[in-house]
């Protein structure tokens, strides 16, 4: 059964660094790439960047200064890092296959 | 950036009737590798998106047959026949053919 959950901080401070883990199971990620897209509070979805099964990565272009995806692929574990946040960054945030799956989101509050 | 313009922004529906939503994008969606990666989200309240049509008009597992995609090129249209209770809610189009991926802004489907 294929399954994603994010996990990581609900509150981070302006002008620090988000850390967030997609642990993903049912599915290697080595077979399966794995997208982050985050949606602010009644807005749209954004995608913000992918790692590929061989461990390479591309980012939205807007993001690319400030985030980075990496993996562990012995824990089944994506990580997103994004520094210099914003109360702008403050949003859902996902961690998805395209082929249909997705996990519950993780709310993230940029606020001191 | 490949730019999503989907519309309408809302679609008031009535329960039995049908809707339609358009998506355009602002470059060909057709890959070099021939197929077209155009994607159909649904997103309920304070749900994470669920995937309806993948590439242009497959319907994804369980998806119902009143569920339609069809389109090629830059121009694409999700109908929903016989409209249910459960189909209320955001669709998103996403084209995952060009890096950055990008979703269009989304449309309200709400009752009349």
């Amino acid at each position: 059964q294929v399954q994603l959950k994010e996990s990581g901080p609900g509150l981070v401070q302006p002008s620090q660094t988000l850390s967030l883990t997609c642990t993903v199971s049912g599915f290697s990620l080595t077979s399966y790439h794995v997208s982050w897209v985050r949606q602010p509070p009644g807005k749209g979805l954004e995608w913000m960047g992918v790692i590929w099964t061989g461990g390479s990565t591309a980012y939205n272009s807007l993001l690319k200064s400030r985030l980075s995806i990496s993996r562990d692929t012995s824990k089944s574990q994506v990580f997103l890092k994004m520094n210099s946040l914003q109360t702008e960054d403050t949003a859902t945030y996902y961690c998805a296959r395209w082929d249909g799956y997705w996990g519950q989101g993780v709310m993230v509050t940029v606020s001191s | 950036d490949v730019v999503m313009t989907q519309t309408p922004v809302s679609l008031p529906v009535s329960l039995g009737g049908q809707a339609s939503i358009s998506c355009r994008s602002s470059q060909s969606l057709v890959h070099s590798n021939g197929n077209t990666y155009l994607h159909w989200y649904l997103q309920k309240p304070g749900q994470s998106p669920q995937l309806l049509i993948y590439r242009v008009s497959n319907r994804f597992s369980g998806v119902p047959d009143r569920f339609s995609g069809s389109g090629s090129g830059t121009d694409f249209t999700l109908k929903i026949s016989r409209v249910e209770p459960e189909d209320l809610g955001d669709y998103y189009c996403l084209q995952s053919t060009h890096f950055p991926n990008t979703f269009g802004a989304g449309t309200k489907l709400e009752l009349k």
